[in-house]
């Protein structure tokens, strides 16, 4: 069974660029989800979605932050325009259903220069 | 706020001992989860406890929940070089379990 996929594995950018991530989930899987891991600290719930509806947002920067799971499927995270301090951790996670094994895709390393 | 906590911090033991860590929670859960987490690498996940399990075992893991006291214990036996890494507990609550990390224990295991 493949795992969970997300690509870029690496991205640096400037200060108010924009930059986009991509994941797709264990196949089947109906829940992702998007965390921000900054270093020495535990992944931050960004937004998690059920198919293709959001279940919970309410730690997502909206003003330059935004995601979409078209299709129920893959899901793209957005920032624009990136500050300083989003460079982190990016990680998509999958599950079966919501309350079960989250599978970890690799992450996206982000510097903000 | 974080909902999981973990304790200790850090962790640093010999080969072939147990080690032992702790993640206490606020607020009633459906469900706690540990993973692991090496350096450079993402989540792996070790052990899900549902709430009204109270242990649970996985090879040389075993997983302890006490819901009376929001806690729950992670012990490692016959520890080994490969078990560095970070442990992170996560937690879910609600109707719409919304997980919620912990900051980790970093644990080091000395050849």
């Amino acid at each position: 069974e493949a795992g969970v996929a997300q690509s870029p594995r690496y991205k640096i950018i400037e200060k108010r660029q924009s930059v986009a991530f991509w994941c797709n989930p264990i196949s089947g899987h109906a829940t992702l989800y998007w965390y921000q891991q900054i270093l020495g600290q535990g992944p931050k719930l960004l937004i998690q979605f059920q198919n293709n509806g959001v279940v919970d947002d309410s730690q997502l920067p909206k003003d330059r932050f935004s995601a979409e799971r078209l299709k129920g499927v893959d899901s793209t995270l957005k920032i624009q325009p990136a500050k300083l301090e989003d460079s982190a951790v990016y990680l998509c996670a999958s599950s079966l259903y919501r309350g079960e094994t989250q599978y970890f895709g690799p992450g996206t390393r982000l510097l903000v220069l | 706020s974080q909902q999981g906590e973990e304790d200790p911090q850090a962790l640093s033991i010999q080969e072939g001992e147990n080690a032992t860590m702790n993640c206490s929670y606020k607020t009633s859960i459906n469900n706690l989860q540990w993973y692991r987490q090496n350096s450079g690498r993402g989540l792996v996940h070790l052990i899900l406890i549902r709430s009204n399990e109270r242990e649970k075992h996985s090879g040389r893991l075993r997983v302890t929940l006490d819901t009376s006291k929001k806690s729950s214990s992670l012990l490692i036996t016959a520890s080994r070089a490969a078990d560095t890494a970070s442990y992170f507990c996560a937690t879910d609550a609600g109707g719409s379990y919304i997980p919620t990390f912990g900051r980790g224990t970093s644990l080091i295991v000395h050849p």
